[in-house]
């Protein structure tokens, strides 16, 4: 069965703090790996497609990682307004059946 | 449209009775899907479409859950016999496929909660 896995559930750092958000997953027919944030009341919102393993991809303080197992979301001093709910979302090669993690619940203090 | 649009965006009925939840999706994506996200959970796979005809059910909770889509746009999400554990936020999105990779676009979701 497929499985995804978000650690850590919650995390709190003050502005300027960096850390790493981890996404591991057992998915058949991986094709490539979603990160997706979600704010209070919305929907999710498409941040990176990852493929293979040793990508990265980069847009302002965030910085997405895939290895064969798992995905790491760094956060380079983050500011309060990164504060959000962030989703992994490994896909399969060929079908439509994108599996959502719980997601890691980030607070970012100013 | 410029987005997927949901409505209603909020929803209370009584145990019991039957819900329409309605989804809009961005013009030419022709896949589009149902997600139920429970307070503090993950996003639950509830039915895929491509066009109008639906490949994969098989996150349907129960046969009080059914979908359709019409035209290969409008979906409508029918809950009947409600029940408190249907209480959610249901999400619903869209893609086109066009790039190979399946980024799906979310709707802002419509809240359910059954007294």
């Amino acid at each position: 069965e497929d499985q995804v896995t978000q650690s850590p559930e919650a995390l709190r750092l003050q502005e300027g703090e960096s850390s790493s958000l981890n996404c591991s997953y057992t998915v058949s027919g991986l094709r490539g790996l979603f990160w997706y944030r979600q704010d209070p009341g919305k929907g999710p919102e498409f941040l990176f497609t990852l493929y293979s393993a040793g990508e990265e991809k980069e847009k302002e303080r965030l910085k997405a990682t895939l290895t064969k197992k798992e995905s790491f979301l760094h956060i380079t001093a983050p500011k309060p307004e990164d504060s959000a709910t962030y989703l992994c979302a490994p896909f399969p090669a060929g079908g439509f059946k994108t599996i959502f993690g719980a997601g890691t619940r980030l607070f970012v203090k100013a | 449209g410029a987005g997927v649009s949901q409505s209603p965006s909020n929803k209370v009925t009584e145990k019991g009775k039957d819900v329409e939840l309605r989804c809009d999706p961005i013009s030419g994506h022709t896949a589009l899907y149902w997600y139920r996200q429970s307070l503090g959970q993950g996003l639950e796979f509830l039915i895929y479409f491509q066009g109008n005809s639906a490949p994969d059910k098989s996150g349907l909770p129960s046969d009080r859950f059914s979908a359709e889509r019409t035209g290969g746009s409008v979906s409508t999400l029918t809950i009947q016999r409600t029940q408190q554990e249907d209480s959610a936020v249901y999400l619903c999105a869209s893609s086109s496929m066009s790039s190979g990779a399946n980024v799906l676009t979310f709707g802002a979701g419509s809240r359910l909660t059954v007294l």
